[in-house]
């Protein structure tokens, strides 16, 4: 079975400082990894995924994500945060091979940047 | 382009009714996607249609769930006697199949359901 994981509910930090968002997941075989974010009162937008190759995914907004076999995760990096990136986000996974193409999505984590 | 639609953006119904929920996925794209977003719950998939193949119903919580997609494009999810375990944004998705990875799905902004 897919699952994914993100451990904190909550996380604050401080405009201009880095900011870390974390994901693990557990799947059968190789992964892809999707990160989607969602601001209020509006649908969910896809920021990165991880397909193969290169660990390091770049993607929207100055996003980017690492991902690390080793450990199962692919949290999500950002150099410096604007208070404009409080939102919601959004990890995923899909198993390569997989006979569809429905993500299992974790719980959320709620970005709050404080000026 | 556009991009996914959905309607109603706000549903509220009395528990026992039936709801319709509308998806318009962006034009030319071959799949779509039903997910439920509850507090606290995160996404939950519901179901998969790709192309002219059967769905993929695997994550219909009850025979109360029903979608269609017609014609290959506009798709509709039902729900019947409705719970208030069912209140949720009801989230569409639809993407189109690109060689060599995954497609990216495109969400649209939900049907926010609440069923007293």
């Amino acid at each position: 079975a897919q699952s994914v994981a993100q451990p904190e509910d909550q996380v604050n930090v401080a405009e201009g400082n880095p900011l870390t968002v974390k994901c693990t997941y557990s799947v059968s075989g190789n992964p892809y990894l999707f990160w989607y974010v969602q601001y209020p009162n509006r649908g969910l937008q896809f920021l990165l995924k991880y397909i193969t190759g290169d660990n390091l995914v770049k993607g929207s907004y100055g996003f980017e994500a690492e991902f690390n076999k080793s450990q199962t995760s692919f949290h999500l990096k950002k150099p410096s945060a604007l208070v404009s990136d409080s939102a919601l986000y959004f990890c995923a996974v899909r198993r390569k091979g997989g006979a569809t193409n429905k993500l299992i999505f974790g719980t959320g984590t709620l970005l709050a940047v404080q000026p | 382009g556009a991009g996914v639609s959905q309607s109603p953006s706000n549903k509220v119904t009395e528990k026992g009714k039936d709801v319709e929920l509308r998806c318009d996925p962006i034009s030319g794209h071959t799949a779509l996607y039903w997910y439920r977003q509850s507090l606290g719950q995160g996404l939950e998939f519901l179901i998969y249609f790709q192309g002219n193949s059967a769905p993929d119903k695997s994550g219909l919580p009850s025979d109360r769930f029903s979608a269609e997609r017609t014609g290959g494009s506009v798709s509709t999810l039902t729900i019947q006697r409705t719970q208030q375990e069912d209140s949720a944004v009801y989230l569409c998705a639809s993407s189109h199949p690109q060689g060599g990875g995954p497609d990216t799905q495109y969400f649209g902004p939900g049907t926010r359901l609440t069923v007293l």
